[in-house]
């Protein structure tokens, strides 16, 4: 089964940039069949996805982040990342990778989210 | 607010039936699949129906999904307390050009 894992820095400053890893095990990161997203939680609030990206390195972004947001992949690692930059404190969030099936249009596996704290 | 419009909560009895609506458009449960997924208190959203009505291995079949027109149902039968927890639908938004999700519906098992 396959796994994912999120890490981040917990804590950052506003006005700095953010950057999440997400760690795929076992497995390969490289197939057609998936891709490879980021959604994030406000604290008590619902899910907002922040984009996707595929194993090609085509990126889909929230067009309400994608001035902000940068998604990458890193196939050797087997890991995907997110950077958002220009943080205030409306993305303190928790912060979660998954995977989207290409042909079943939905977010099959999921990390277990990583809290960041954006406040000086 | 969000673009798929879901109740904030529902109830029910153990062992009872209950529905889940999610409302959306054109652009996006009216012609594209939608998702249904499960919170638990503390832990990350699991997917239970993809595909409009399609559950993943291991999902049990009192988990239920139907779309018609440009609204959405997820469905639970014989309910559990452990089915408390947060219910979201979500799909492609083809004119955002975003995946979209409700606003989510808290489930409580009276």
């Amino acid at each position: 089964q396959v796994h994912l894992q999120e890490s981040g820095p917990g804590l950052v400053k506003p006005s700095q940039t953010l950057s999440v890893t997400c760690t795929v095990s076992p497995g390969s990161i490289s197939s057609a069949d998936y891709y490879w997203g980021w959604i994030r939680q406000h604290p008590g609030k619902g899910l907002e996805w922040i984009g996707y990206i595929y194993y090609s390195g085509n990126t889909y972004y929230n067009p309400s982040l994608k001035s902000r947001v940068t998604i990458s992949l890193d196939t050797s690692k087997k890991q995907f990342s997110v950077r958002l930059s220009s943080l205030t404190d409306a993305d303190t969030a928790v912060y979660y990778c998954a995977r989207y099936l290409n042909l079943g249009d939905a977010f099959d596996i999921w990390g277990q989210g990583t809290m960041v704290t954006v406040s000086s | 607010q969000s673009v798929l419009t879901q109740p904030p909560s529902v109830s029910a009895a153990p062992g009872q039936k209950v529905t889940i609506s999610c409302s959306g458009s054109s652009s996006n449960i009216g012609n594209n699949y939608v998702s249904w997924y499960q919170q638990l208190p503390g832990t990350a959203p699991k997917l239970l129906i993809s595909e409009n009505n399609k559950r993943p291995s291991g999902i049990p079949d009192r988990f239920s999904g139907s779309q018609s027109g440009t609204s959405a149902t997820l469905g639970i039968t014989g309910l559990q307390t452990g089915d408390e927890a947060d219910y979201y639908c979500g799909t492609w938004d083809s004119g955002l050009s975003a995946v979209v999700f409700g606003g989510g519906t808290k489930l409580t098992v009276l």
